[in-house]
């Protein structure tokens, strides 16, 4: 079965510091996708980034990058120099690759980001 | 271009009544899917709707059942609330093919079950 597990309930920082942010995942299918969402206060889960299964580059973007390695199921979320602006939750989530099954997402179960100026 | 659009955004209920949650997926997409999020969780699979047919479902009783629209628009329904029915509920959508795995979520409905 698919799973998804971010240990991190919650996590408290000052504004400026860099925070990682812990995925693991346990899947048999051998291709699929990773993703992360972040959640304001609002309700709407942001789009951050997707990553499928056959590629394990590192990714960058501004302040935020993400290292996966498919040795360990980890897909893990670093935030470089935070803002308070940073402040949500964030899930990390897991699909099957397959246009009638990427509707569906396995989700964690979020890690609060607070912080603070 | 408006994205996923979601109707009402709060609700109250009594046990044992039913309800209905409206979503207007973002134009261009014909895939409708719709998760619950309970307090402090992350949010659960409930089904999956496109070319107006139920496609792929969650572990949820069949007291949740749904429907696609010829525009591509979607509503949940829940019959005989339960208290634990209580949960923000999420409708995303996206584009069917393989070129584009990127699901976009609306805010949300919050309901509550009294």
């Amino acid at each position: 079965a698919q799973k998804v597990t971010q240990a991190q309930t919650e996590i408290s920082v000052v504004e400026k510091e860099d925070v990682t942010l812990d995925c693991v995942y346990e899947t048999r299918d051998t291709t699929y996708y990773l993703f992360w969402y972040k959640q304001p206060p609002s309700g709407e889960l942001v789009f951050l980034i997707r990553r499928n299964s056959f590629d394990e580059q590192n990714e960058i973007s501004g302040r935020y990058s993400w290292n996966f390695q498919k040795s360990t199921s980890s897909f893990n979320f670093t935030i470089t120099a935070s803002q308070v602006v940073d402040s949500a939750v964030y899930f990390c989530a897991l699909s099957e690759a397959g246009s009638s099954n990427t509707g569906k997402l396995i989700f964690g179960q979020g890690t609060t980001l607070q912080v603070k100026p | 271009d408006a994205g996923v659009t979601q109707s009402p955004t709060h609700l109250i209920k009594t046990r044992g009544q039913q309800v209905t949650l409206r979503c207007s997926p973002k134009s261009g997409h014909d895939t409708v899917s719709w998760y619950q999020q309970a307090l402090g969780q992350g949010p659960q699979f409930i089904f999956q709707y496109y070319e107006e047919e139920e496609r792929q479902r969650g572990n949820f009783p069949d007291r949740f059942s749904g429907h696609q629209f010829p525009n591509y628009s979607s509503e949940l329904n829940v019959n005989a609330l339960l208290l634990g029915d209580s949960a923000l509920y999420l409708c995303a959508s996206r584009a069917r093919g393989w070129a584009d795995e990127k699901l976009f979520f609306g805010s949300g409905t919050q309901l509550s079950v009294l």
